[in-house]
C-alpha cells in the first residue's frame, strides 16, 4: 500500500530563517513519482516539484530545495531565507505507476507560518 | 486558457438534498480525478476517470457517483447529502503521466 507521512503538523518560523519540511513515503513499486504542492490561504493547490524514483539528484529552485533519499524513503523540502509569503500548507504526495496511472496519495500536510 | 474549472465555488445543502459538482478542463487531458480535503487529512481520492466513458473508485467513494460524459467534463454527484460529506472538493486533470492540474476547489457545507 502507498502511504505518505508528514510528521510535522505545524511549523512556525521567523522571516529569514531556513525551514525543512519532512516527508517519508512507503511504496512497493520500484517506479513512482514524488511531489510537493503548496496550498496558500486562498485555497488553491500549486504544484512545486515532481521527482522520478530513478532520479535521486537533489534539486534547487531559487530559495527552494529538495532532498530525495531512497535509502530512507524521504523527500524533504527546504525553504531558505523564508518569507511571509511562504506561509501555506505544504503537501507531499506519491504517485504509483501501476494500473491506476497518476493516482496521487497525499500526506496530511504541514502548516507553515512565517512571522515577520 | 482556463485550465480546470469547478462550479460552484461554494454551496450549502441540507441533509438529504442532492447536488452535482461540475468540473471541466480545456487542456484535452485524458485523465480526471475528484478528491476531497478534510481538515488534517490531506486530499483523498473519491473517483477517477482514466479516459472518456470509464470511471473507477478511489479511496473514499461511498455516497458519491460520477459521470464522464465527454473528454472535457467529469461531474461528481451526491444523491443524498450527509453532514460527513462537508468538505472541500478538488477536481484535477492530467495528460498521460504529467503532473495533475487542479481546479480551485468547491467548498461544500451540509447542515
Amino acid at each position: 500500500a502507498q502511504k505518505v507521512t508528514q510528521a510535522q503538523t505545524e511549523i512556525s518560523v521567523v522571516e529569514k530563517e531556513d525551514v525543512t519540511l519532512d516527508c517519508v513515503y512507503e511504496t512497493r513499486d520500484t517506479t513512482y513519482y514524488l511531489f510537493w504542492y503548496k496550498q496558500p490561504p486562498s485555497g488553491e493547490l500549486v504544484f512545486l516539484i515532481r521527482r522520478n524514483s530513478f532520479d535521486e539528484q537533489n534539486e534547487i529552485s531559487g530559495r527552494y530545495s529538495w532532498n530525495f533519499q531512497k535509502s530512507t524513503s524521504s523527500f524533504n523540502f527546504t525553504i531558505t531565507a523564508s518569507q511571509v509569503v511562504d506561509s501555506a500548507v505544504y503537501f507531499c504526495a506519491l504517485s504509483d505507476r501501476g494500473s491506476t496511472l497518476g493516482r496521487l496519495y497525499f500526506g496530511r500536510g504541514t502548516q507553515l507560518t512565517v512571522w515577520p | 486558457n482556463a485550465g480546470v474549472t469547478q462550479t460552484p465555488k461554494f454551496q450549502v445543502l441540507k441533509t438529504g438534498q442532492s447536488m452535482t459538482l461540475q468540473c471541466a478542463q480545456d487542456m484535452n487531458h485524458n485523465s480526471m480525478y475528484w478528491y476531497r480535503q478534510d481538515p488534517g487529512m490531506g486530499l483523498r481520492l473519491i473517483y477517477y476517470s482514466a479516459s472518456e466513458g470509464t470511471t473507477d473508485k478511489g479511496e473514499v467513494p461511498n455516497g458519491y457517483n460520477v459521470s464522464r460524459l465527454n473528454k472535457r467534463e467529469f461531474s461528481l454527484r451526491l444523491e443524498s447529502a450527509a453532514p460527513s460529506q462537508t468538505s472541500v472538493y478538488f477536481c484535477a486533470s492530467q495528460y498521460n503521466d504529467q503532473p495533475q492540474h487542479f481546479g480551485d476547489g468547491t467548498r461544500l457545507s451540509i447542515l
